[in-house]
């Protein structure tokens, strides 16, 4: 059973538009759960993170929790060719490991 | 702002040799990681360490691996007898509520 996982890519949208990006996961005494972003070559930066069932909003992201249905997504409204990138979801579990999904890449035509 | 930082940047060995990867987390946190990421792959959790012991490890931390907390600041790992097929990106984090990452080692093994 895949600990955390991600909808398939290459996500491809034009600039302006709302990029969706979706994460499940598997251990549901899960609490803490990130999205990070990876530029080829990079290190994993951290954008968001959310604690709680609902939305969190940080500029131009949302992110969304449903712990009932173990579900986070991530929202990127009006997207730049700059957020052109691989998003990555991470859960930290119910011990100490803060697992990886595979990863979306993203694409901004402009 | 403070930040993980990690040494050397690009490591080259040959196989069989022993390498030790360092790492300076940022001061006040508490959980320590380290990360594989092979080329096109996803980032692959190696270790946790809290508390200055070993929290979680994962299958692939076998005991060629190793890490320790010399002093109050760095953080290492060790791969002793390294082998082709680690060759990879290796990475620290550190995490007290959001996990940050280093710039990332990139290990090749001849």
């Amino acid at each position: 059973q895949k600990e955390v996982e991600q909808n398939s890519g290459p996500l491809s949208v034009p600039e302006g538009a709302i990029a969706s990006l979706n994460c499940t996961y598997s251990d549901r005494g899960s609490q803490s759960f990130f999205w990070y972003r990876q530029y080829s070559g990079k290190s994993p930066e951290l954008i968001m993170s959310i604690y709680s069932n609902g939305d969190k909003e940080d500029g131009r992201f949302t992110a969304q929790l449903n712990k009932a249905s173990q579900y986070v997504s991530l929202l990127i409204r009006d997207s730049q060719p700059s957020d052109s990138a691989t998003y990555l979801c991470a859960v930290k579990t119910s011990y100490d490991k803060v697992i990886f999904g595979p990863g979306t890449s993203l694409s901004v035509i402009p | 702002e403070p930040e993980v930082t990690q040494t050397p940047s690009h490591q080259v060995t040959q196989m069989g040799q022993e390498v030790i990867l360092r790492c300076v987390p940022i001061s006040n946190h508490l959980y320590f990681y380290w990360y594989r990421q092979i080329l096109g792959q996803k980032v692959e959790f190696l270790v946790s360490f809290y508390n200055n012991e070993i929290s979680e490890k994962s299958e692939i931390f076998d005991d060629q691996f190793s890490v320790e907390r010399p002093d109050g600041s760095n953080f290492t790992l060790k791969i002793r007898s390294t082998k082709l097929e680690d060759s990879a990106m290796y990475f620290c984090a550190s995490m007290r509520n959001e996990q940050f990452f280093g710039p990332g080692t990139r290990l090749t093994v001849l």
